[in-house]
């Protein structure tokens, strides 16, 4: 099956810098890479995702890019807000869902 | 839409009790999905249904824990006999069919407390 690897497990930040958080698959047929953020208690919401056909997507201050070939995916948050302090997942789908094993992030204000 | 309804919020049993978890799946969705989540670990994948259907268990103990998902109402997630390992957040996804590629919607979970 497919295997998610996430790095770091732990980043912290100053306010307003980036934050960039990196995952790699293993099963080349994976065709869609969403990214989660959990908040402490909550439930994982979808905050940005991409297709195996794209290259890099774009939202606001969040954007991910993907290298097919490698078989990586990154997250890059900017400007980074004490908000946006939470645990962020990773994942591949390939007939179902394989997550990462999440990233906890500190915005420092 | 009221989105993906799981019960109870929080759940407390004394080991060797029965804990049962229920996912409403979003309207108009007819797969669910069911994750568990360690204290401060990531999502893992337990079991994949359609309606009457298993579709893939993999994920799944082999003993004391079984899902359902019934033509009418909602998931279940049994787990028998409780220990304290099964101590978790347990959520519930669901999508459309066919949209299988789509990121799914989280319930708010089942916090699991095995006392």
């Amino acid at each position: 099956g497919e295997n998610v690897e996430q790095h770091p497990s732990t980043l912290s930040v100053q306010e307003g810098d980036s934050a960039v958080i990196k995952c790699t698959y293993s099963d080349s047929a994976s065709n869609y890479f969403p990214w989660y953020k959990q908040e402490l208690g909550k439930r994982p919401q979808l905050i940005i995702d991409i297709r195996s056909n794209v290259g890099e997507k774009k939202d606001q201050r969040i954007a991910v890019t993907l290298n097919k070939t490698a078989k990586h995916f990154s997250l890059h948050i900017t400007e980074t807000q004490p908000e946006d302090s939470a645990v962020y997942f990773c994942a591949a789908f390939r007939n179902q869902f394989y997550f990462g094993t999440g990233t906890s992030l500190t915005v420092i204000p | 839409n009221a989105g993906v309804m799981q019960n109870p919020r929080h759940l407390v049993r004394r080991r060797g009790q029965e804990a049962r978890l229920r996912c409403s799946p979003m309207k108009g969705h007819s797969h669910v999905y069911w994750y568990r989540q360690l204290p401060e670990e990531g999502l893992k994948f337990m079991v994949y249904l359609q309606k009457e259907n298993i579709i893939d268990e993999s994920g799944m103990p082999k003993e004391r824990f079984s899902a359902e998902f019934p033509k009418e109402g909602p998931s279940i997630l049994r787990i028998q006999q409780v220990v304290r390992g099964d101590s978790a957040a347990y959520f519930c996804a669901s999508s459309p069919p066919g949209g299988l590629n789509y990121g799914y919607t989280f319930g708010s979970g089942t916090r699991l407390t095995v006392v």
